[in-house]
């Protein structure tokens, strides 16, 4: 079955300083990947995914994430972080359109002043 | 605005009783899942449903009933609540609109006394 990695639980990081949020699967076949994003009381939104064609996948906030199918992983960055980015972040698989979506652990962004 | 609602927003119980979760949303679209949030486990598939009258078992489904009588609603039953299902718990159903695109209810927070 597939998996997925969430290696850090919590990671601080400076206002306007670049941020990397890891995520690692684990998988036999092919897989879609995506990003959800969760802000303080609310329930979770897409935030990018990756379903073929170009491995690097971008948000409309300025997040962007590579699917590297030799290291399995499908890392998060974005090279500016905003207060607004506090949030916490999970990296989710899936196998095929029908099947469930699993979810890592979760990653809380702490964004310093 | 139409979308996935949940409720009670709060509950609390007490171990033995039973307690049902529900969640309703407007799109009338196929799939509908429960998932809970706990600090240090993310988020888990408790249970999902393809259609109407067809289930199936996530991540961990012990201790919880589900039941899709009509493709709207999706209500989620603890049977005799324990304290280890004191959680936050998400509804979320797939539009159809895009792989991966879950749209997600604002949570039902249940804790159990």
């Amino acid at each position: 079955a597939q998996s997925v990695t969430q290696l850090d639980s919590q990671v601080p990081v400076f206002e306007e300083a670049p941020v990397e949020l890891r995520c690692n699967y684990s998988s036999s076949v092919s897989v879609y990947l995506f990003w959800y994003v969760q802000y303080p009381n609310q329930g979770l939104q897409l935030l990018l995914k990756y379903l073929s064609g170009s491995t690097l996948v971008e948000s409309i906030n300025g997040f962007e994430a590579e699917f590297n199918k030799s290291q399995t992983s499908f890392h998060l960055r974005k090279p500016s972080v905003h207060i607004s980015d506090t949030a916490e972040y999970f990296c989710a698989v899936s196998l095929n359109r029908d099947d469930k979506i699993i979810f890592g652990k979760g990653t809380r962004l702490h964004i310093l002043p | 605005d139409a979308g996935i609602t949940q409720s009670p927003r709060y509950k609390i119980t007490e171990t033995g009783r039973q307690v049902t979760l529900m969640c309703h949303q407007t799109w009338s679209h196929s799939y509908m899942f429960w998932y809970r949030q706990d600090l240090g486990h993310g988020l888990r598939l408790i249970y999902y449903s393809a259609a109407a009258d067809i289930t199936d078992k996530g991540e961990v489904p012990d201790g919880y009933v589900v039941s899709r009588s009509k493709t709207e609603n999706f209500p989620l039953t603890l049977e005799s609540a324990t304290r280890s299902q004191t959680s936050v718990y998400f509804c979320a159903t797939d539009r159809g609109l895009a792989i991966g695109e879950l749209f997600f209810g604002e949570g039902s927070r249940l804790t159990v006394l």
